[in-house]
C-alpha cells in the first residue's frame, strides 16, 4: 500500500489518558500535515512537519498536544490528558514538497469517554 | 484572516443532471485551488486541482477558476447517486512562507436523488 497510512483507525480513551496517533506518509513524501475534523465541520489545520522539524504548529492547542516526525518511523500526534472535547477525526496528509498536493490517510477517530 | 466560503447545503440534484458547487476565497494572491470529495466517515479524496483561470475538465468533472472574482466552482455532469458526498474546497495561499498551508471551506453536502 503506497498510500498514507494511519493507525489506529479507531481509538477509545477515558478522560485523563493519553492518545497517540501515528501517520506514515506516502512513499517518497517527507512533508506531513495533521488536521482535526469535528462532526459536521470542516478540516482544521493543526501542524505541519518535515523530518525532524516542526515547520508550523500554529493550529495546535498550546497545551496537551504535541507532534513529532522523527528521522525514522511515523509521525506521531500525542494528546495528553484527553478531554471529551478532543473527540474528533484526526487526519494526516502528506506531500512530496511544501507546495505540492496533499494526500490524505484514512484518519483516526478518537472517542473520549 | 484568510477565508474560504462554501454553501453548506444540502444541495439536492436529480440523477443525470449537472451539479454545480461554488466556493469563494478572500486571499487575492492565492495560487492553487483544490476540490476534495469526502464520503461520510471517510477521509478527503482529491478530485481536481486548478491553477489557472478558465476551465479544467476531467471526465464528468469540470473545475472553473475566476481569480478576478475570487471564486472557484466544480461542475459534475451526469450526476450519479455515488456522487453524493461532501465536497470540500481548499485554497493554497500566495507564494511565501506559508504557501504550503491549505485554507479549507466547511464543505457543501451534495445529495443526488435517483
Amino acid at each position: 500500500n503506497a498510500g498514507v497510512m494511519q493507525n489506529p483507525r479507531h481509538l477509545v480513551r477515558r478522560r485523563g489518558q493519553e492518545a497517540r496517533l501515528r501517520c506514515s506518509p506516502m512513499k517518497g513524501h517527507s512533508h506531513v500535515y495533521w488536521y482535526r475534523q469535528l462532526p459536521e465541520e470542516g478540516l482544521k489545520f493543526m501542524v505541519y512537519l518535515q523530518k525532524e522539524n516542526i515547520i508550523d504548529e500554529s493550529g495546535m492547542p498550546k497545551e496537551r498536544f504535541s507532534a513529532e516526525f522523527p528521522k525514522e518511523g511515523p509521525s506521531i500526534l500525542r494528546i495528553q490528558q484527553v478531554v471529551r472535547g478532543d473527540s474528533a477525526a484526526y487526519f494526516c496528509a502528506s506531500s512530496g514538497g511544501a507546495a505540492e498536493t496533499q494526500y490524505f490517510g484514512p484518519g483516526t477517530r478518537l472517542l473520549v469517554l | 484572516q484568510k477565508e474560504v466560503e462554501q454553501n453548506s447545503g444540502p444541495l439536492s440534484v436529480p440523477e443525470g443532471a449537472i451539479a454545480s458547487l461554488n466556493c469563494t476565497y478572500s486571499d487575492r494572491g492565492s495560487q492553487s485551488f483544490f476540490w476534495y470529495r469526502q464520503y461520510s466517515g471517510k477521509s478527503p479524496e482529491l478530485i481536481m486541482s486548478i491553477y489557472s483561470n478558465g476551465d479544467k475538465e476531467d471526465g464528468r468533472f469540470t473545475a472553473q477558476l475566476n481569480k478576478a472574482s475570487q471564486y472557484v466552482s466544480l461542475l459534475i455532469r451526469d450526476s450519479q447517486p455515488s456522487d453524493s458526498a461532501t465536497y470540500l474546497c481548499a485554497v493554497k495561499g500566495a507564494r511565501g512562507d506559508s504557501n504550503y498551508q491549505l485554507i479549507w471551506g466547511a464543505g457543501t453536502k451534495l445529495i443526488i436523488k435517483p
